[in-house]
């Protein structure tokens, strides 16, 4: 197991340009959630899926976002028409949801990936 | 409104105890409090999680009162790869949420 895998690690894109950035989630684990992170920030949730269903979407995903999870393993996050405020470090992290009565959080995060937009 | 609030910034030295306290009044029965570390450029990294009262594991402590509306985490003999930002995470409506942070800097 080598944990939660995101590609690329860095990005430069211009202003108006599409990107996309992969997450690869831990084998086992059948949540994979997608935040966004500023300088100076924590973490902002943008998305949720367990397995390929995406259950939970934040205001903060505009409709120039959109995320999959094709047959519930690797996920993608597009971006389309980048602007300069969604230069950020894009994180996934994935965990196993059990559906215990007791919810948890025991995310693990992958390292992110960097967009500047320019 | 602010679901969790912690110090913005701690100073430490090598060797001693640092405590952290997370306030989280909103705190639903059914949330544990997860705390996470994070260094620069990288995603946060799973420390502790627990429920109610103590919980220790082989890298630190985690404090929760009885009304579970605050908690402390405890990192004994900090050292200097220890400075990092530490987020006390609790879930509010099924979608987790990340405050700020506290940005613990550890001194020689």
């Amino acid at each position: 197991d080598t944990g939660v895998s995101q590609n690329p690690r860095h990005k430069i894109t211009k202003r108006g340009q599409n990107v996309t950035f992969r997450c690869d989630p831990i084998s086992e684990h059948n949540r994979l959630y997608w935040y966004r992170q500023t300088l100076g920030q924590g973490p902002e949730f943008l998305t949720y899926f367990q397995n390929e269903a995406q259950l939970e979407k934040s205001r903060l995903l505009s409709d120039r976002f959109s995320a999959e999870r094709p047959k519930g393993s690797f996920s993608t996050l597009e971006i389309q028409r980048t602007e300069q405020g969604d230069s950020a470090m894009y994180l996934c992290a994935s965990s196993l949801w059990e559906g215990r009565d007791v919810t948890n959080y025991g995310y693990t995060f992958g390292s992110g990936t960097r967009l500047t937009v320019v | 409104l602010a679901k969790t609030t912690q110090p913005i910034s701690m100073d430490s030295y090598e060797g001693q105890e640092v405590n952290i306290t997370c306030s989280h009044n909103n705190i639903a029965t059914n949330d544990y409090i997860t705390w996470y570390q994070q260094f620069p450029s990288q995603g946060p990294r799973f420390i502790i999680q627990g429920y109610k009262t103590k919980v220790t594991n082989e890298v630190a402590s985690l404090f929760i009162p009885a009304d579970r509306k605050s908690s402390t985490l405890s990192l004994p003999r900090v050292s200097l790869s220890d400075t990092a930002v530490y987020y006390c995470l609790v879930a509010f409506s099924y979608i987790p949420t990340f405050g700020r942070g506290t940005s613990l800097i550890v001194h020689p």
